[in-house]
């Protein structure tokens, strides 16, 4: 079982859309988890950060973990075609431990 | 100001060449990686380095060789180049080795060997 499983897509959905993105994973140590977007031919930009289970919520994006079901997502709302990238979601179990990856969802967001 | 630049932005070279590819992070941080991200866009850590020394190093063949000369950079050598070498490589920095707050990423060099 790999340590963090993503869906790779794609996705596309109309504008508008409430658009969930999700990533299970395996390792009960990972207590930082994050979601980075990344645009065509860019490098990945952090977009949400969460420490331990819970919510946060930055504008029209949600971030939820769930650490009893391994379990994280990523909710936009009002989609955006500018919101067209690849999703990587991403977890540590913090000290010097390494970030691990998912494989990315590629979004689609259509005007 | 880009925090963590990356040269070249491309590179198209021959099997059997040797390149390097630097980055360079203006952002005070202690750590920087080298990421691959292959064709699925999946990202595997290569390298990491922690204030000039080696903290990270996966199977990696040993045709690939980083070097750190001080904190704020970090670049990698590849000798004798093969196919399946072609890829997006992504340099990154963290503020530290812990790596909860993730780490910033340069845009990537995209390397094709033919």
């Amino acid at each position: 079982q790999k340590e963090v499983e993503q869906d790779p897509g794609p996705l596309s959905v109309p504008e508008g859309a409430i658009v969930s993105l999700n990533c299970t994973y395996s390792n009960s140590a990972f207590q930082y988890f994050m979601w980075y977007r990344q645009y065509s031919r860019k490098g990945p930009e952090l977009l949400m950060y969460t420490y331990s289970s819970g919510n946060k919520e930055d504008g029209r994006f949600t971030a939820q973990v769930d650490k009893s079901s391994k379990y994280i997502s990523l909710f936009i709302r009002d989609s955006q075609p500018s919101d067209s990238a690849t999703y990587l979601c991403a977890m540590s179990a913090g000290g010097s431990e390494k970030l691990v990856f998912g494989k990315g969802t590629k979004l689609t967001v259509n005007p | 100001d880009t925090a963590v630049s990356q040269t070249p932005k491309y590179l198209v070279t021959q099997m059997g060449n040797d390149k390097s590819i630097k980055c360079e992070q203006n952002l005070g941080h202690d750590t920087m990686y080298w990421y691959k991200q292959d064709s699925k866009k999946f990202l595997k850590i290569m390298f990491s380095y922690n204030n000039k020394e080696l903290i990270i190093n996966e199977t990696v063949p040993n045709r690939f060789s980083p070097k750190s000369p001080d904190k704020a950079h970090l670049n990698l050598h590849i000798n004798s180049l093969e196919l399946g070498d072609s890829a997006v490589y992504f340099c990154a920095s963290s503020q530290n080795r812990a790596s909860r707050y993730g780490y910033t990423f340069g845009s990537g060099t995209r390397l094709t060997v033919v």
